[in-house]
Parts: structure tokens; sequence; C-alpha cells
């Protein structure tokens, strides 16, 4: 695709739900990341995939969140049981690869409030 | 230790002055400094990016000093235009492709 797209762009859930969030990377790109973006902030790493691998989990907050990319292209990321301080924007990245340094191109985020 | 502070949180300048934002870390293992640039409902986007081995990088108005001994570097933008207003994140680079990104300068440019 033209750049990396994520859905939905908001989301409003009560606390305790599950919410998926999806990211569709750039089609060419190997690699896939994940960010949460809270008010004022920079991005904070969440996690990152190589094609379906999943070499990179630090990031995750709690074993409440967690990451899928069985294709190795279009990407989900769930949060169970959601919790007020949840509530961010969360940014998808893609890259070509990881050697080096290749650019990531983010997507425009999807606001999520917990309430 | 994988933080990367960046100052200041806001900045006015006026059009065709200089913006200077500024970033410190102090992890030894970054190996690469990316400069985003993000406008309000976008995501960030790749601005500028030096090596560590490398002290200064200029594309355009856009300068990144690097000061490898004081684990320090900073962004230039000369002759500041009103378009340049937006949020600038100072990033470091661990590992593969892991990004510490700097808290944020909101750049304002008055004209």
């Amino acid at each position: 695709g033209a750049g990396v797209s994520q859905s939905p762009r908001y989301k409003v859930t009560k606390r305790g739900q599950d919410v998926t969030l999806r990211c569709d990377p750039i089609s060419s790109h190997a690699t896939l990341y994940w960010y949460q973006q809270a008010l004022g902030q920079g991005p904070e790493f969440l996690t990152y995939f190589n094609y379906e691998a999943q070499p990179d989990k630090s990031g995750l907050p709690s074993d409440r969140f967690s990451a899928e990319r069985p294709e190795g292209s279009i990407s989900t990321l769930t949060i169970q049981r959601t919790e007020q301080r949840d509530s961010a924007m969360y940014r998808c990245a893609s890259s070509l690869g990881t050697g080096g340094f290749y650019e990531q191109y983010f997507g425009p985020g999807t606001r999520l409030t917990v309430t | 230790q994988q933080q990367v502070k960046q100052s200041p949180q806001s900045l006015i300048v006026q059009k065709g002055g200089i913006s200077i934002i500024n970033c410190a870390y102090e992890n030894t293992a970054f190996d690469y400094f990316p400069w985003y640039q993000q406008f309000p409902g976008k995501g960030p986007a790749l601005l500028i990016a030096i090596r560590p081995d490398v002290s200064e990088k200029k594309e355009g108005r856009f300068t990144i000093s690097f000061n490898k001994s004081a684990k320090q570097f900073s962004l230039h933008i000369m002759d500041s235009q009103p378009g340049d207003s937006a949020t600038y994140f100072c990033a470091a680079k661990l590992g593969a492709q892991k990004l510490v990104f700097g808290q944020g300068t909101r750049l304002t440019i008055n004209p």
C-alpha cells in the first residue's frame, strides 16, 4: 500500500473489555513495530516482528498485551482486560529490514480510551 | 540507562531564526540517532539521522550536531519557517531496530 494504515483510528472501551488493534504495513516491508505513545510524550517501543517472527517483546507492559503477525504482513495488538492506564495512542511502524538503519514509517495511530 | 532526555519541551522562534533542540543519552550501545518530525494528527516522520562516528550531518536547513564524548546531540533548523511548526522527537537506536524516543519538543515558528 501507499503507507502504513491502522484501524480503528479511535476506540473507546470500558474497563475490563478486550480490544484488538490492527496494522497494515507497507507491502514490501519485512519488519513491523508497535509503539505506545502517551499524550505529550514520545513513542515507547512495545514489540517488533521480522516477518512473522517476534524477536523482541521487551516493551510489552504486562501479559495482558500480545501481538501477532501470523502471515508476515498484517499485525494485530490485543489488550486483554483493559485498564484506564492503557489509554494512549498506539502506533504501528514498518521498515524494509533490521540490519543497519532502516527508516521506520509510522502509521496514523489508534487512539484508545478506556473508560 | 535506556532513556533519551530531550529539551526544551517547547520552543518559540521567530521566522528566519535558528531553532535548536538538544538531546542527551547514557547508553553507549545506541548506534544510530534519528530525528523525527510530527504534525498534528499524523505519525512521526524521519527528518534526518546520524551515525555516532560522524560529528555533523546537514540536509538542507536541518543539521544534526553530535558530540560522542558528551553523549549529546542536537538538531538545528536554520532560517526557521512557519511550516516547520511541529513536534520534534530525537531518538536513539538500540539493537536490531528498537528506537528509544525523547519526550518531544513542540516548536512554534512565529511569522
